[in-house]
């Protein structure tokens, strides 16, 4: 979606971290999501987290949240070769409609 | 949880001709997503369902495009006289109400228009 933007690629090595970032524009977003998508597959929820939060932390992966600067980044932590993916960033719009935008998308690859 | 079924998986067909694809959602979530991706790009919205009650389409919908949720359970997304430009993966995803309930996706459907 043209309100979220995401870098189109990002290349580590297996064991390291993993950041991928997003901005978004509207101030109104109120969840914020992480998605990854393998080839020829729908997009599988890896977490989301809401507005009044700065960090999420579930096992490997930690959300952070700037909302003064609308960024969010995802860090995987000791990324593996099963992690090449696309993962995406997604804004929920406390519209009338409840709708979810999507960045474009970052093609992570890792390097055995 | 048998998770957002979609049907087909593939389907190639003629421009021109009329394609069908049907969503099964998880069965306590009342609301359902279409979305359609295109390669190299994020899901783009399409058109979202509350219950039985299609509560908004995007602009971006030709009028060849229509969906259907008429028990408020499966949808179905039909395209009339397809064209090339519409090859794309179609996705279906639902949700629960309110608040932050994230979307759930399927597998999608990759529609070939040759």
């Amino acid at each position: 979606g043209e309100d979220v933007e995401q870098s189109l690629f990002l290349s580590v090595r297996e064991g390291d971290s993993s950041v991928i970032n997003c901005t978004y524009t509207d101030s109104s977003s109120t969840y914020l999501y992480w998605y990854k998508q393998e080839p020829g597959a729908g997009l599988q929820l890896l977490t989301y987290i809401f507005s009044n939060m700065d960090m999420k932390q579930d096992q490997r992966l930690t959300v952070l949240l700037n909302k003064k600067d609308k960024h969010l980044s995802l860090r995987i932590a000791d990324t593996q070769t099963g992690d090449s993916a696309i993962y995406f960033c997604a804004e929920k719009k406390e519209d009338n409609f409840n709708k979810f935008y999507f960045g474009s998308g970052t093609k992570l690859n890792v390097k055995p | 949880d048998t998770g957002v079924s979609q049907d087909p998986r593939h389907k190639i067909t003629k421009r021109g001709q009329n394609v069908t694809f049907r969503c099964d959602p998880i069965s306590e979530h009342n609301r359902l997503y279409w979305y359609r991706q295109t390669l190299g790009q994020g899901p783009e919205f399409l058109t979202y369902f509350q219950n039985e009650a299609q509560l908004e389409k995007s602009r971006l919908l030709s009028n060849r495009f229509s969906a259907e949720r008429p028990k408020g359970s499966f949808s179905t997304l039909e395209i009339q006289r397809t064209e090339q430009g519409d090859s794309a993966m179609y996705l279906c995803a639902s949700s629960l109400a309110g608040g932050g309930s994230p979307l759930h996706f399927g597998n999608g459907t990759r529609l070939t228009v040759t």
